[in-house]
């Protein structure tokens, strides 16, 4: 079975600092990860995934995410926030080959406040 | 392109009743997924809809049934409707193994 864990039920970071949401995730066989994030009321919007190759990989926004295959781990990582950026952010994962058609486990969700 | 669109917005129904919530996948896009989102939790998978018939499904009861149209589209049915069917249910539409799925704005439902 796979599951995805974002340790953290909120993150609270003042304006131009770094921002940073954990995601440890446990899978069997390769995951495909990836970073959404929900606006209120809104629907999910993609901000970027891990499908294999470079372990940093950049996305929507100004976020990036670096995969750890050792720590099972999938941080989602801002150099400097914006207000903007507040939301609640969700970490989800795929594993293949053995559930190869799409259905994402998602964590809990971590929200995100941006402080000006 | 009108990305992943949902219909109704929000929705109000009694214990007991029956709603169809209708999903138009983004263009392109050939694979229907649903998730339901209840208040304070990440979506949970219920099923996908790949050519017409349901590929995969999640851990929910017979109660929740879905359809997939010629042009991709969708319908979740839920029968017998629960408080705890009150949330937020989620459309995503998606092509190929490796691409990620695109999330429509979500439609609301409250069970009274």
């Amino acid at each position: 079975a796979q599951s995805v864990a974002q340790p953290e039920d909120q993150v609270n970071v003042a304006e131009g600092n770094p921002l940073t949401v954990k995601c440890t995730y446990s899978v069997s066989g390769n995951p495909y990860l990836f970073w959404y994030v929900q606006y209120p009321n809104r629907g999910l919007q993609f901000l970027l995934k891990y499908i294999t190759g470079d372990n940093l990989v950049k996305g929507s926004y100004g976020f990036e995410a670096e995969f750890n295959k050792s720590q099972t781990s999938f941080h989602l990582k801002k150099p400097s926030a914006l207000v903007s950026d507040s939301a609640l952010y969700f970490c989800a994962v795929r594993a293949l080959p053995t559930d190869s058609w799409g259905k994402l486990q998602f964590g809990a969700g971590t929200q995100v406040v941006v402080t000006p | 392109d009108a990305g992943v669109t949902q219909s109704p917005t929000h929705l109000i129904k009694t214990r007991g009743q029956q709603v169809t919530l209708r999903c138009s996948p983004k263009s392109g896009h050939d694979t229907v997924s649903w998730y339901q989102q209840a208040l304070g939790q990440g979506p949970q998978f219920i099923f996908q809809y790949y050519e017409e018939e349901e590929r995969q499904r999640g851990n929910f009861p017979d109660r929740f049934s879905g359809h997939q149209f010629p042009n991709y589209s969708s319908e979740l049915n839920v029968n017998a409707l629960l408080l705890g069917d009150s949330a937020l249910y989620l459309c995503a539409s998606s092509t190929g193994r490796t691409n990620e799925q695109f999330f429509g704005p979500g439609t609301r439902l409250t069970v009274l």
